[in-house]
């Protein structure tokens, strides 16, 4: 089946702990982005690759930090994280990094809270 | 900076109704405007992607209509059903950077 997976689902964690959500696709997507939801702003760009080992920014990026080794993953890293990271984050992919090129594939979500 | 909106916010309907969804962007210099669905503690899955070239879009119950001149879209369905309630999000690719601004979303509730 076509998917995009992350885990962990659900995460509580502490103020400074190193922690790291992965996203896989088993599409063979160029494109992948991370995106997070909050009540009242939205969905908002956090990273996004074009394709491995091509990796930039997006409306948020403060506090993250992502790679991309190999096609299929594009793992988010919160290398010390704070309360206001406390979020919904999603992966998503699509098959072309052509901007414009169609349209994204989204991950169940990760709920993380940062105490 | 692009901005886009949804109105409502909220809409609740009898189940059989046809109702419309509004989207505005305030940048038309898009790529494409895409439609998704979200249900409670799921990811977003996509309805309907319209490029700027293309006028509207239909998948079943389901079309989709784009001006891009002046920054609308809408999202049709018709004969709505209990199974269509979910939060209904648009958002846009900008030329200018391969991101998508999204909308908060309408929240559609079906009553059997």
């Amino acid at each position: 089946e076509a998917q995009v997976t992350q885990n962990p689902r659900y995460l509580i964690t502490v103020t400074g702990k190193k922690l790291t959500v992965t996203c896989s696709q088993n599409m063979n997507h160029e494109y992948m982005s991370w995106y997070r939801q909050d009540p009242g702003l939205g969905l908002r760009q956090i990273y996004y690759s074009m394709n491995v080992e091509v990796t930039d920014k997006g409306d948020v990026p403060e506090g993250y930090k992502v790679s991309r080794k190999e096609k299929r993953n594009f793992p988010l890293i919160l290398e010390s994280p704070s309360p206001n990271q406390t979020s919904l984050y999603f992966c998503a992919s699509r098959p072309d990094s052509a901007r414009g090129a169609g349209e994204l594939f989204f991950g169940e979500g990760s709920r993380l809270t940062v105490l | 900076k692009q901005e886009v909106t949804q109105i409502p916010a909220a809409l609740s309907v009898p189940e059989g109704e046809n109702l419309v969804l509004n989207c505005s962007f305030t940048d038309s210099a898009i790529y494409n405007l895409q439609w998704f669905r979200q249900d409670p503690g799921k990811g977003l899955t996509s309805l309907l992607l319209i490029q700027s070239s293309q006028r509207e879009q239909t998948s079943g119950r389901l079309n989709a209509s784009l001006d891009k001149s002046s920054g609308r879209s809408t999202l049709y369905i018709a004969a709505s059903q209990p199974g269509d309630s979910a939060t209904y999000l648009c958002a846009v690719e900008e030329t200018s950077g391969s991101r998508l601004t999204f909308g908060e979303g309408t929240q559609l509730t079906v009553n059997p």
